[in-house]
C-alpha cells in the first residue's frame, strides 16, 4: 500500500500562471516532507522542504503548504517557467534513524510557452 | 553538486548474469541509498548503509545485495539479474542530524537493461 500518493501523473501549465502539484499521505508519523524536481537522464535535485510542525514554506517562486488534518501537501510554483517542465516527486520522511524517504509517484509538469 | 558518481551510466546484459553497480561520493556523507525508479512507483529503497559495513534493507531488497567496505563507495549487487530488474538506478547520500530536515542528494542514475 503506498503510503504516498500523487493522484495526478501529468500536469500542463501557460507560462506566467501557477502550477499546483498535490501529493497525499497516510502515515502519520511522517515528520518532515520535500519536493524534488528530476529532468530527463539527471537524478532528482531536492527543491524544497517542510517540517510537520508547520504549515507553510516559500523559497522564491515555490511554496509547500501542508494540512496535516487531511494528510495533504501541495507544490505551488508562481509563475511558472518553461524551465520548470520536469516530474515533481513527493517525499516523507518518518521519525526513522536512516533519515529514509517514502516517494509518490511522481507529476509530469509541462509549462507551455 | 553533491559530489555522487555512479557507474556505469548504461548497462545491457543477460538474464541470469551478476550485475555490480557503483556508488562514489566526495562529501563524507555517512548515509547511502541505493533506489530504483519505475513508471508509477516513483523511487523506491532498495538498501541503505548507515556506516562502513552497516547496512539495512529497504522495501525492494529481494533479488540485491550491497556492501560498503569505505566511506565514499557503496556497491549493489544483482546476483543473477532478471528482466524484472530493468530499471534506472538511483544512488543517494545524506548527512543525519537527529532532529532538522536533511535532503537527501541523487547521483545521475545508471540506466540498466536484463534482456
Amino acid at each position: 500500500d503506498q503510503q504516498v500518493k500523487q493522484n495526478s501523473p501529468s500536469l500542463s501549465v501557460q507560462e506566467g500562471r501557477i502550477s499546483i502539484l498535490n501529493c497525499d499521505y497516510t502515515n502519520s508519523m511522517f515528520d518532515y516532507f520535500l519536493w524534488y524536481k528530476k529532468y530527463p537522464a539527471e537524478g532528482p535535485t531536492f527543491l524544497i522542504s517542510i517540517s510537520s510542525i508547520k504549515d507553510k514554506n516559500e523559497d522564491g517562486r515555490f511554496t509547500v503548504f501542508l494540512n496535516k488534518s487531511a494528510k495533504h501537501l501541495s507544490l505551488h510554483i508562481v509563475p511558472s517557467q518553461p524551465g520548470d517542465s520536469a516530474v515533481y516527486f513527493c517525499a516523507a520522511r518518518g521519525n526513522n534513524a536512516g533519515n529514509m524517504l517514502t516517494f509518490g509517484g511522481g507529476t509530469r509538469l509541462m509549462v507551455k510557452p | 553538486d553533491a559530489g555522487i558518481t555512479q557507474s556505469p551510466r548504461h548497462k545491457v546484459t543477460e538474464t541470469g548474469t551478476p550485475v555490480t553497480l557503483r556508488c562514489h561520493q566526495t562529501e563524507n556523507h555517512r548515509y547511502m541509498y541505493w533506489y530504483r525508479q519505475d513508471p508509477g512507483h516513483g523511487l523506491r529503497l532498495i538498501h541503505y548503509s548507515y556506516g562502513v559495513k552497516d547496512t539495512d534493507k529497504g522495501e525492494v531488497s529481494d533479488g540485491y545485495s550491497v556492501s560498503r567496505s569505505k566511506t565514499e563507495d557503496f556497491l549493489l549487487t544483482l546476483e543473477s539479474a532478471t528482466s524484472s530488474q530493468t530499471s534506472v538506478y538511483f544512488c543517494a547520500i545524506s548527512e543525519s542530524r537527529p532532529w532538522g530536515d536533511q535532503p537527501q542528494h541523487f547521483g545521475d542514475g545508471t540506466r540498466l537493461s536484463i534482456l
